[in-house]
């Protein structure tokens, strides 16, 4: 039983190229989660996808970032432009519906993000 | 901002019980206890969770108290590999919530 796969798990960029993470949930999971962990500090939300959806993304910086779950394929986080500020642990996890009988997150290992 | 109160380190002897302590003093009815563990930058692991009754796993176990106000989890045989930082999050159950992550405790198992 594969648990959450992210790839990249490391992935180094230049300041203004594009980073793309991706996510391949856990199997029977249809919602996804994307959190970033910036160096020495606490995991935080960022936004929350079933397929084709959007559900929340209050956690999403306004610019630059972007995030979707295509109806086939990974969930993808998507970072225009970046900045060194963008340096940190993503970190995805899955979970099945809300509501249902077990509705706990799991986690990927991460992507770390290094921008010079 | 966290729902929950933890200490911000501890230290257990290998072999040893380990009792983490996490103060939920505002939880509603409706909100699970969930308890997962970061060991070094590695994604986080979940370990156990509950509502009110006491929980077990191969993990761990989760003793909530009556008011649910405070829980514990407990590591019965704690390893040098179960040094990590140990998150106390609040989630009610259906919710299409993320979790909120605080600062947890660092947990620092010694020979």
């Amino acid at each position: 039983n594969a648990g959450v796969m992210q790839n990249p798990r490391h992935l180094v960029r230049r300041r203004g190229q594009e980073a793309r993470l991706r996510c391949s949930p856990m199997k029977g999971h249809s919602h996804v989660y994307w959190y970033r962990q910036l160096p020495e500090e606490g995991l935080k939300f960022m936004v929350y996808l079933q397929k084709e959806n959007i559900i929340d993304e209050s956690g999403m910086p306004k610019e630059r970032f972007s995030a979707e779950f295509p109806k086939e394929g990974p969930s993808i986080l998507r970072i225009q432009q970046v900045v060194r500020g963008d340096s940190a642990a993503y970190f995805c996890a899955s979970s099945p519906r809300p509501g249902a009988a077990q509705e706990t997150q799991y986690f990927g290992p991460g992507t770390r993000l290094l921008v010079l | 901002d966290a729902k929950t109160t933890q200490p911000p380190s501890m230290d257990c002897a290998e072999g040893r019980a380990a009792n983490l302590p996490c103060n939920h003093s505002t939880i509603s009815g409706n909100e699970y206890v969930y308890w997962y563990r970061q060991i070094h930058s590695q994604g986080p692991q979940y370990i156990i969770h509950g509502l009110k009754n006491n929980e077990t796993n191969e993990m761990a176990s989760l003793i909530i108290t009556e008011d649910r106000k405070s829980s514990t989890l407990i590591l019965p045989h704690a390893t040098l590999r179960d040094t990590a930082v140990y998150y106390c999050i609040v989630k009610p159950r259906g919710s299409q919530g993320n979790l909120i992550f605080g600062k947890g405790t660092k947990l620092s198992v010694k020979p």
